[in-house]
Parts: C-alpha cells; sequence; structure tokens
C-alpha cells in the first residue's frame, strides 16, 4: 500500500530548541508539501517541493526551512521553536505536471507541542 | 488570492438524511477543485478531483459536483462512519500547490 509517513505521531519540545520533522514517501512523486493546521485556520502552506534540492516558500515559511537531498524524503526544520509553532504538521505529495492533478497523499500528521 | 470558503462549519444528520455541504471559491484559471475527507487525529484522504462545470464524480453515498463559482458534495443516505471533516481545496493553473477551505465538520447520528 503506498503510502506517505511522517516519522512521529507526537512530540514535545521546549521552546528554543531545533525540531526535525521528517517526511517519507513511497510512490516516486516529484512534488512534497508541509502543511501546517490549526483550529479556525484550516491548513496552510509552509513550504514546498518541486524536485530534488529545489523548494519553494508557501504561505507561512517564517521560522521554518526545509531540505529535499533524496526524492523520496522531505524535512521540515524549525530553527528555534517558539510556542506559536505548537500545531499538527502535515506532510503530503503529489505527481508533477499536466492538466490532470489527482490531489494530494497525506501523511498521519505530527501532533507538535512546544513548551 | 484564491480563496475558498465551506459551508456549514458544521452539520448534524441523523443516520439516512440526505444534505448537501457547499464550498464557493474564487480563483484565476481553476485547474482542479479537490474534495477530501479527515478524521480526527489523521491526514486528510482524497476523494474527488473535478475539473470542469457540469462534472459529477460519485463514490458510495457522496457525489461532488462542480459549477463555476461552487462545488457541493452531496451526502445521500449517510451512515455514521460518514462523520469527519470534509475539506475542499482549488489548484490554480500552474502551480502545483492547491489552497484549501477550513471544512465541514459533519455528524451523523445513529
Amino acid at each position: 500500500d503506498v503510502k506517505v509517513t511522517q516519522s512521529s505521531r507526537y512530540l514535545v519540545k521546549r521552546t528554543g530548541e531545533k525540531v526535525f520533522l521528517e517526511c517519507v514517501q513511497d510512490m516516486d512523486h516529484e512534488n512534497m508539501f508541509w502543511y501546517r493546521q490549526d483550529p479556525g485556520l484550516g491548513l496552510r502552506l509552509i513550504y514546498f517541493s518541486y524536485d530534488v534540492k529545489m523548494k519553494e516558500k508557501g504561505d507561512i515559511p517564517e521560522g521554518y526551512s526545509v531540505s529535499r537531498e533524496k526524492k523520496e524524503r522531505f524535512s521540515l526544520i524549525l530553527e528555534s521553536a517558539s510556542t506559536n509553532q505548537t500545531s499538527m504538521y502535515l506532510c503530503a505529495s503529489s505527481l508533477s505536471g499536466g492538466v490532470r492533478h489527482g490531489g494530494y497523499t497525506f501523511g498521519s500528521g505530527t501532533r507538535l507541542t512546544v513548551v | 488570492e484564491d480563496q475558498v470558503t465551506q459551508s456549514p462549519e458544521a452539520l448534524r444528520l441523523q443516520e439516512g438524511e440526505s444534505s448537501s455541504l457547499n464550498c464557493s471559491y474564487t480563483v484565476s484559471g481553476l485547474r482542479g477543485l479537490f474534495w477530501y475527507r479527515q478524521d480526527p487525529g489523521k491526514g486528510p484522504e482524497f476523494l474527488f478531483t473535478l475539473y470542469s462545470a457540469g462534472e459529477e464524480k460519485e463514490k458510495e453515498r457522496l457525489k461532488a459536483t462542480l459549477t463555476k463559482k461552487e462545488s457541493f458534495l452531496h451526502i445521500t443516505a449517510p451512515k455514521p462512519e460518514d462523520s469527519a471533516t470534509y475539506l475542499c481545496a482549488v489548484r490554480r493553473g500552474g502551480y502545483q500547490k492547491v489552497t484549501f477551505g477550513i471544512g465541514t465538520k459533519l455528524q451523523v447520528i445513529p
């Protein structure tokens, strides 16, 4: 069964820590995305990548960075975690190009709490 | 700026009581409207993609339709296992990213 796997379901980190969230997909998808989901705000795009070593800022990139060294892996980095980064983080992947787009495949999410 | 507005925010139905969820959108050059289902504590699960006005897609008790300004997700004779949050999203031409609505939380009571 094809899937997107996020390394942790729950994380608790201290303010100021550097935090790594890992995401791996086994579908050979070109595109990978990091979203955060907060009540009343919905899903907001942090960063996305359309190829290895390529990245683009989404709508809320401040305080985050990403790394994509291999096609199947996309990492989200919180350089110095703050309490306002407490959220559900969702990784997704999709095929690239063309008019017909079959939608994203999401991981199960990482619930991050920064204390 | 692309915008997606879903209504109602929450909907409570009796089992077997059919209804519709609405997704109104504003996007330049629509290249896909997507419906997802999300269960509590999980990532969204892809349901449908619609590309042009007049298109319809069906899956079990769900049917999605599309006009030039909105999409409807019709739920026929729902069951308690249909309880979830349903998300709508749009993709603009030339972009890989999509814009999501906040969702409609559906509760189906036995």
